[in-house]
């Protein structure tokens, strides 16, 4: 079956160390994107990604890294420069265009201490 | 820049009752419009879209929406709730020539016995 996999679901971090979220796709989609979730905001766009190896920030990117050397996988880096890093990040992709709807991954919860 | 508003953040109703969840954006200028519905711990599903066309329009699990452009509105419908409604949903909006999804704060749906 064609989907999303993010790894790992949960992840516990000290503060001031960098950690890299996993997103893999199988759907061939050309769009990926991270988004933040935490209680009551709804989601913000962290960083997306419209083809291989180029990608743009999103409203929140600053303390967050990104690369894309695969059309399947777009990793995301929480750098000890983000000030409030605990929260559930989801990773998402779509055919591109602007009407295409968002499949989205499971999620990773991230807990820094 | 665009923005998403869904008025209520907890909608709580007893089961077989009808619902409605609302959700008001901040442009008419060429929209597309989504619902989602996030289960606890997951991530985000399509629930239906509106690219164009008919205003009503139907999706998965009996939910329906209404694209009022007078009004900015994209209403989320349900006639008779079940204990699996259960959940998160959110609004979000495309806006013209944007690949990128603006989402609401979400309202949490919680269906009593």
């Amino acid at each position: 079956d064609g989907g999303i996999t993010q790894s790992p679901k949960y992840l516990f971090r000290k503060e001031g160390q960098n950690v890299t979220l996993s997103c893999e796709q199988n759907l061939n989609h050309d769009a990926m994107y991270w988004y933040r979730q935490d209680p009551g905001q709804g989601l913000r766009l962290i960083y997306y990604s419209q083809i291989v190896n180029d990608f743009q920030k999103g409203d929140i990117a600053e303390g967050y890294s990104v690369s894309r050397e695969k059309k399947e996988s777009f990793p995301l880096t929480v750098t000890s420069a983000q000030k409030n890093p605990t929260a559930f990040y989801l990773c998402a992709s779509s055919i591109r265009g602007r009407y295409s709807p968002l499949h989205f991954g499971n999620g990773t919860r991230l807990t820094v201490t | 820049a665009q923005s998403v508003t869904q008025l209520d953040s907890q909608v709580p109703v007893f089961e077989e009752a009808p619902v409605e969840l609302r959700c008001n954006y901040s442009s008419s200028v060429s929209v597309y419009l989504f619902w989602y519905v996030q289960y606890p711990n997951q991530g985000l599903q399509l629930l239906l879209k509106y690219l164009s066309g008919s205003t009503l329009v139907k999706g998965i699990n009996g939910f329906e929406a209404e694209f009022n452009k007078s009004q900015t509105s994209f209403h989320l419908r349900k006639p008779s709730v079940h204990i699996s409604d259960t959940a998160e949903y959110f609004c979000a909006v495309s806006q013209g020539g944007s690949e990128k999804l603006v989402f609401g704060k979400g309202t949490k749906l919680t269906v009593n016995p």
